[in-house]
């Protein structure tokens, strides 16, 4: 969805190198979520953001964190990749009012690969 | 706790013949529940969702998909299958309306000509 976009969209790094991915939308939502894909699991939630003052943890935070600069902006950081963070990371966003309230939108993710 | 199970991981179909993929969930309460496409190299998009209205829900491109509380159920459905009906599959099941998702693992679904 263009109204979702994530930079960068790949990415190659090594182990312990600090890397922020960051998303961006133009939805206007207030509702805004980072989920890791791996092949078979689906996507797994890393944290969510629910306004710009609330972050929470999702299933799968330990070795992420996130900031939410502004209502459209919330960057996903690796302090210290390891090469099991090797994965598809996706954005998404929604609206906790209005027609769409329940849907979430989602970008066209991040392949990120840890050496 | 809420929980949901796509029993098959690959579907193969030919051209023009029906597509099943099937979906069973767990959830403590009313859920909510989705179906999600994701084509190769591209984001997820939405095909249909089930909020407590009718049991029978339509999505696009002729997806639809049928909530049975008493099987658990949600399993996908189309009548005819075209090429571009390839790609990834997601069950979706949540308990407070949308907000918190949980994934099922995915079906990949093949097209044959």
């Amino acid at each position: 969805d263009a109204d979702v976009t994530q930079t960068p969209r790949n990415r190659i790094t090594k182990t312990g190198k600090r890397i922020m991915l960051e998303c961006s939308q133009t939805k206007g939502h207030d509702r805004m979520y980072w989920y890791r894909q791996d092949p078979g699991l689906g996507l797994q939630l890393i944290y969510y953001s629910f306004d710009v003052k609330d972050i929470n943890k999702g299933e799968i935070s330990d070795g992420y964190s996130v900031s939410r600069q502004a209502q459209a902006k919330f960057s996903l950081s690796l302090e210290s990749a390891i090469p099991n963070q090797t994965a598809l990371y996706f954005c998404a966003t929604s609206d906790s009012s209005g027609v769409n309230y329940n849907e979430q939108f989602f970008g066209p993710g991040t392949r990120l690969t840890v050496l | 706790a809420q929980s949901v199970t796509q029993l098959d991981s690959h579907v193969s179909v030919s051209e023009g013949t029906p597509v099943l993929l099937r979906c069973n969930y767990s959830s403590s309460y009313s859920p909510s529940l989705f179906w999600y496409v994701q084509h190769p190299n591209k984001g997820l998009q939405l095909l249909l969702k089930y909020t407590s209205a009718a049991t029978l829900v339509k999505g696009i491109n002729g997806f639809e998909a049928e909530f049975k509380k008493s099987e658990t159920s949600f399993h996908l459905t189309k009548p005819s299958a075209h090429m571009s009906d390839a790609a990834e599959y997601f069950c979706v099941v949540s308990e407070d309306a949308g907000n918190m998702l949980t994934f099922g693992g995915g079906t990949r679904l093949m097209v044959k000509p």
